[in-house]
């Protein structure tokens, strides 16, 4: 099936460093990718919306200043976490959608997540 | 926001089949009704997806009513394995995440 693979997997930095988390569709094309984050202990929290070639849609209240994202090509997305502060430390998840044929809105697939701790 | 509701937690014993009932009494017409699971610090796994009457795949069954109100996942003879977060997602393109249903299977 498809793979959505996410890199790193764990990241502990300092705290006003930036963090780039990549997030790849191994074997299909992904013109919409998706950036969760997660609490422990609390359900996934939709951040934004990632269109290949075109600027990502955030959800509110959250601030794309400091959650640069990048869809460059059908198979990458990129969340850099710009100047980081310990309330940034979550559980980063990506997604994307295969292209569907026929009924359904498409299996939406999910990276492994990425462990981000802001010391 | 895509609202749906969900009990928080359930409890099974092994070798029981689990019915887990989502409540999305809003459903847009074009929504679809997905579940995914997922396991501590993993990304969600999806199981299944329908958008009316009754679906069934390798590992699980989704039954959705003719009002499209609610749906109802069912697990058959459920492992420790099982164990688990069990969210219900209704949504086209954009799916948002409810609380989830903590699953607990014990011996």
């Amino acid at each position: 099936g498809a793979v959505v693979s996410q890199h790193p997997s764990r990241v502990i930095c300092k705290s006003g460093t930036s963090v780039k988390i990549e997030c790849r569709s191994l074997d299909f094309q992904a013109t919409t990718m998706f950036w969760y984050r997660q609490f422990p202990k609390q359900s996934l929290m939709l951040m934004a919306t990632s269109n290949e070639g075109s600027k990502a849609t955030y959800e509110q209240g959250v601030e794309k200043d400091k959650f640069l994202i990048n869809h460059a090509s059908l198979t990458l997305s990129t969340l850099t976490v710009t100047s980081a502060h310990p309330e940034d430390s979550s559980f980063y998840i990506c997604s994307a959608r295969a292209r569907q044929r026929g009924v359904g809105t498409g299996e939406l697939f999910f990276g492994e997540g990425s462990r981000l701790t802001v010391l | 926001l895509a609202k749906t509701t969900q009990p928080i937690s359930m409890d099974s014993y092994e070798g029981q089949e689990v019915n887990i009932t989502c409540s999305h009494n809003n459903i847009a017409t074009n929504d679809y009704i997905t579940w995914y699971q997922q396991f501590p610090s993993q990304g969600p796994r999806f199981i299944i997806q329908g958008y009316k009457t009754k679906v069934t795949n390798e590992v699980a069954s989704l039954f959705i009513p003719a009002d499209r109100k609610s749906s109802t996942l069912s697990l058959p003879r459920v492992s420790l394995s099982d164990t688990a977060v069990y969210y219900c997602l209704r949504g086209g393109n954009k799916l948002t995440f409810g609380t989830g249903t903590q699953l607990k299977v014990e011996l």
